[in-house]
């Protein structure tokens, strides 16, 4: 059973660019989240989806940043007109039950680098 | 919003010994996480802790969810090289989704 994918690992990005961020999760997963991690930081949350449906975009900056889970395929998280600042690493996760019980648990995919130039 | 205090920031030890760490809240979570992540890897999952007061081993790791639900700790005991990562506390709640992280306690193993 395969666990969270994203791709790519690493993605370079002049300013100004768009960047895409995939993440398939887990076979039998319908939850995804993604987090950012700044060097030297813990995971901040940005945006939880269901398929097809934004459940939670609270940590999501409202400018330049989306995301989506469409029925088919996976989640993407989309960064347009990128900055300096937007250089981190990009964690997707995802969960069978998205919460409602307490023992639901998030399974990490092995990140997104970007740097922006 | 919920803010996580993870300590020690960083902790340098000789292989065979035993390291704690902990993280406190300022408000309560219905579950406890203690995550590692190795360079340019995603966290992986150690331990999850579902009850207040309840102490939950995984080979060397040894974590408590406190009574008070605002705080836990990790404890690994005669530690190996292979510890080394940095490890993470976060906290959820029921119907909530998101995980609240702590900004992570790296482990140095000298061997």
């Amino acid at each position: 059973n395969a666990g969270v994918m994203q791709n790519p690992r690493h993605l370079v990005r002049r300013r100004g660019q768009e960047a895409r961020l995939r993440c398939s999760p887990m076979k039998g997963h319908s939850h995804v989240y993604w987090y950012r991690q700044l060097p030297e930081e813990g995971l901040k949350f940005m945006v939880y989806l269901q398929k097809e449906n934004i459940i939670d975009e609270s940590g999501m900056p409202k400018e330049r940043f989306s995301a989506e889970f469409p029925k088919e395929g996976p989640s993407i998280l989309r960064i347009q007109q990128v900055v300096r600042g937007d250089s981190a690493a990009y964690f997707c996760a995802s969960s069978p039950w998205g919460s409602i019980t307490s023992t639901d648990t998030q399974y990490f995919g092995p990140g997104t680098r970007l740097t922006v130039l | 919003g919920q803010q996580l205090n993870q300590s020690p920031q960083s902790m340098f030890i000789q292989e065979g010994e035993d390291v704690s760490m902990n993280c406190t809240s300022s408000s309560i979570f219905n579950t406890w996480l203690w995550y590692k992540q190795d360079p340019g890897e995603g966290p992986v999952l150690l331990i999850a802790l579902y009850k207040a007061g309840e102490l939950t081993s995984n080979g060397r790791l040894t974590a408590q969810f406190g009574i008070t639900r605002k705080d836990s700790f990790l404890n690994i005991s005669a530690s190996i090289p292979s510890d080394v990562g940095i490890y993470f506390c976060a906290g959820t709640n029921t119907n909530a989704g998101k995980s609240t992280f702590g900004d992570g306690t790296t482990l140095t193993v000298k061997p």
